[in-house]
């Protein structure tokens, strides 16, 4: 099945505590990205990923870091995490050129940050 | 004007009704608009694309006015199942897959 995966779907955690949330997709699609909902503000793009080895900032990447050392996968990092930083996290990704901009999303990391 | 604004609504809507939600978009250029739908906790999903003067799927009209900015989203005969958030997406200027998404317009249908 093409799917989006991303884990873990739930965390809670601390401030502080350096926290991997990975992302991976089979379809063998070339872009990925990171987004950010939260109440009132919308999905909000914190990195994107244009192909392998290269990425570049979304709208609100501040304390975020991602690489994308192989095409399927696209890990989002919180070197240090903090409470404004508890949010929805969705991974998406798709092809380039035709068809560029549907998005596969996957299910979505629900993080708290105490 | 903002790069995608929408009526958060919500829209709260008897089964069988008409509704429709507009999007504005500020980026003059912009070739191709998408609509998304997000349930309640859930991913967005693609519900339909917008290349030209506007799309259809069944229920579900999409219409482009390009000389105004602004695109709509046309649902008839509205269902249970409609009840959803529904997010306009219009792709960032010069990037392929670069996408910024509206705040979304919340529809509840009732019985």
């Amino acid at each position: 099945e093409a799917q989006v995966t991303q884990n873990p779907r739930y965390l809670i955690t601390v401030t502080g505590k350096k926290l991997t949330v990975t992302c991976s997709q089979n379809m063998n699609h070339e872009y990925m990205s990171w987004y950010r909902q939260d109440p009132g503000l919308g999905l909000r793009q914190i990195y994107y990923s244009m192909n392998v080895e290269v990425t570049d900032k979304g709208d609100v990447p501040e304390g975020y870091k991602v690489s994308r050392k192989e095409k399927r996968n696209f890990p989002l990092i919180l070197e240090s995490p903090s409470p404004n930083q508890t949010s929805l996290y969705f991974c998406a990704s798709s092809f380039r050129g035709l068809g560029a901009n549907v998005l596969t999303f996957g299910a979505g990391s629900r993080l708290t940050v105490l | 004007r903002k790069e995608v604004e929408q009526d958060p609504g919500p829209f709260n809507v008897p089964e069988g009704a008409t509704v429709a939600f507009n999007c504005t978009y500020s980026n003059s250029a912009s070739q191709s608009f998408f609509w998304y739908r997000q349930d309640c906790r859930k991913e967005p999903k693609l519900l339909m694309s917008v290349y030209s003067s506007g799309n259809e799927d069944g229920r579900f009209t999409a219409q482009l006015n390009r000389a105004s900015q602004y695109i709509s989203l046309l649902i008839r005969d509205s269902k249970l199942s409609d009840s959803a958030t529904y997010l306009c997406v219009v792709p960032r200027g010069g990037s392929q897959g670069n996408l910024i998404f509206g705040k979304g317009t919340k529809l509840s249908v009732k019985p």
